[in-house]
């Protein structure tokens, strides 16, 4: 079974602030990806980053940056110097290496930030 | 190049109704996806459609079906709506296989009263 975990349901940090948003996943399969999702207010999920599970390098874009640990079946995503912009509900998704577009979505974190 | 859009944006039904929503892919994109994103549930994956075949489906109710016509456009029909099909429904775009990230449309957010 596959299964994510983002076990903070809500953060509340100041503009200028860094903010780590946690996730977790649990699969049996050995050829994976692991996605990040941003949900503004509109609706509309925004594609931020996308892992496969043979490269644990860490990924850095501008304020973001994606720490993948498969020793603790982790990808947390780190926002330095958080802005307004960056309030949203935020997803991390896990989908299986096999011919299939199912994708396993944690329950999100929905980020403020107050200026 | 357009993102994938997703028509009507918004949609009021009753009971026992039943609604069609469509969703265009990006140019150049053969998979399609669907999702529902409801506040108790979270996004749940309703089904994928490639090349006018269904590929994979979620464990939803008969009610909920799909397809997809020859130019990779796809519509989703729900029948005999309840009270509980009320949510955002996402539609996302692959480019063809398991490897290639998903690319959502803006959603159909569908009430039922």
């Amino acid at each position: 079974a596959q299964k994510v975990t983002q076990a903070q349901t809500e953060i509340s940090v100041v503009e200028k602030e860094d903010v780590t948003l946690d996730c977790v996943y649990e699969t049996r399969d050995t050829t994976y990806y692991l996605f990040w999702y941003k949900q503004p207010p509109s609706g509309e999920l925004v594609f931020l980053i996308r892992r496969n599970s043979f490269d644990e390098q860490n990924e850095i874009s501008g304020r973001y940056s994606w720490n993948f640990q498969k020793s603790t079946s982790s990808f947390n995503f780190t926002i330095t110097a958080s802005q307004v912009v960056d309030s949203a509900v935020y997803f991390c998704a896990l989908k299986s290496g096999r011919n299939n577009n199912d994708m396993r979505f944690g329950a999100g974190t929905r980020l403020t930030v107050k200026p | 190049k357009a993102g994938v859009t997703q028509t009507p944006r918004y949609l009021i039904k009753t009971r026992g109704q039943q609604v069609t929503l469509s969703c265009s892919p990006i140019s150049g994109h053969r998979s399609v996806s669907w999702y529902q994103q409801t506040p108790g549930q979270g996004l749940q994956f309703l089904f994928e459609y490639f090349s006018e075949t269904q590929r994979n489906k979620g464990n939803f109710p008969g009610r909920f079906s799909g397809r997809q016509f020859s130019n990779s456009r796809s519509e989703m029909n729900v029948s005999t709506l309840e009270l509980g099909d009320s949510a955002l429904y996402l539609c996302a775009s692959v480019l063809a296989g398991s490897t290639d990230t998903q690319y959502f449309g803006p959603g159909t957010r569908l009430t039922v009263l």
